[in-house]
């Protein structure tokens, strides 16, 4: 069974500063895709970044990108330059590919963007 | 380009009562998810179906719980003799599925907050 642990609780983060966000997972897959969602409070889950585990580089979308350690089934998501709007819960979420298709998703993290 | 979509957003019944809430995904994906989140917690996998057949359900999902997508477009979740155990939020999420040489990547809608008396 998969398992995705989110260790941090709440973080802040001064507005304009670098913030990273934790997260573990374990699997027994071979091939699975690795997630980042945001929640803002009230509104919908949004995809933030995706990461294909057989891909070595790691995924950047603008201000958002991954570290991703295979062997540490590790998958941490760095937030550059932060916003106001950065302020949500952020889930780390795994689905197996060519498995049972349901994202198992970590506990979340709340950030707080400090103005 | 609309995304998915749900309804109600928000819902509140007394214990015992039955209640059905919709969802309609994006409009060419094959895949429908049900998610329930509580408070405090990330989402957990309830079912899943692939055009109108249903795939998979969890354990979480009880006797009392019925979904279906009877033309492979939108679904339907109901909850029969709602107990306060069920307050939640309700999410569904689309996909395009691996069958269309895509990843599974998954698009959620707004959820239903449902809140049992």
């Amino acid at each position: 069974a998969q398992t995705v642990t989110q260790s941090q609780p709440e973080m802040s983060v001064q507005e304009a500063e670098t913030v990273t966000l934790s997260c573990t997972y374990d699997t027994s897959e071979s091939d699975y895709y690795l997630f980042w969602y945001k929640q803002p409070p009230s509104r919908q889950m949004i995809l933030v970044i995706r990461q294909e585990a057989y891909k070595q580089q790691n995924a950047t979308e603008n201000r958002f990108s991954v570290n991703f350690q295979k062997a540490a089934k590790s998958f941490s998501l760095k937030i550059s330059d932060s916003q106001l709007g950065d302020a949500a819960m952020y889930f780390c979420a795994e689905v197996a590919n060519f498995g049972n298709e349901k994202l198992t998703f970590g506990t979340g993290t709340r950030l707080t963007i400090i103005p | 380009d609309t995304g998915v979509s749900q309804d109600p957003r928000h819902k509140i019944t007394k214990r015992g009562q039955n209640v059905t809430f919709r969802c309609d995904p994006i409009s060419e994906h094959n895949r429908l998810y049900w998610y329930r989140q509580t408070l405090g917690q990330g989402p957990e996998f309830l079912t899943y179906f692939q055009n109108e057949a249903q795939l998979e359900k969890s354990r979480l999902l009880s006797d009392r719980f019925s979904a279906e997508r009877p033309k492979g477009s939108f679904s339907t979740l109901e909850i029969q003799r709602t107990e306060q155990g069920d307050s939640a939020m309700y999410l569904c999420a689309s996909s395009l599925g691996w069958l269309a040489g895509v990843e599974e990547t998954q698009y959620f809608g707004p959820g239903t907050r449902l809140l049992v008396l």
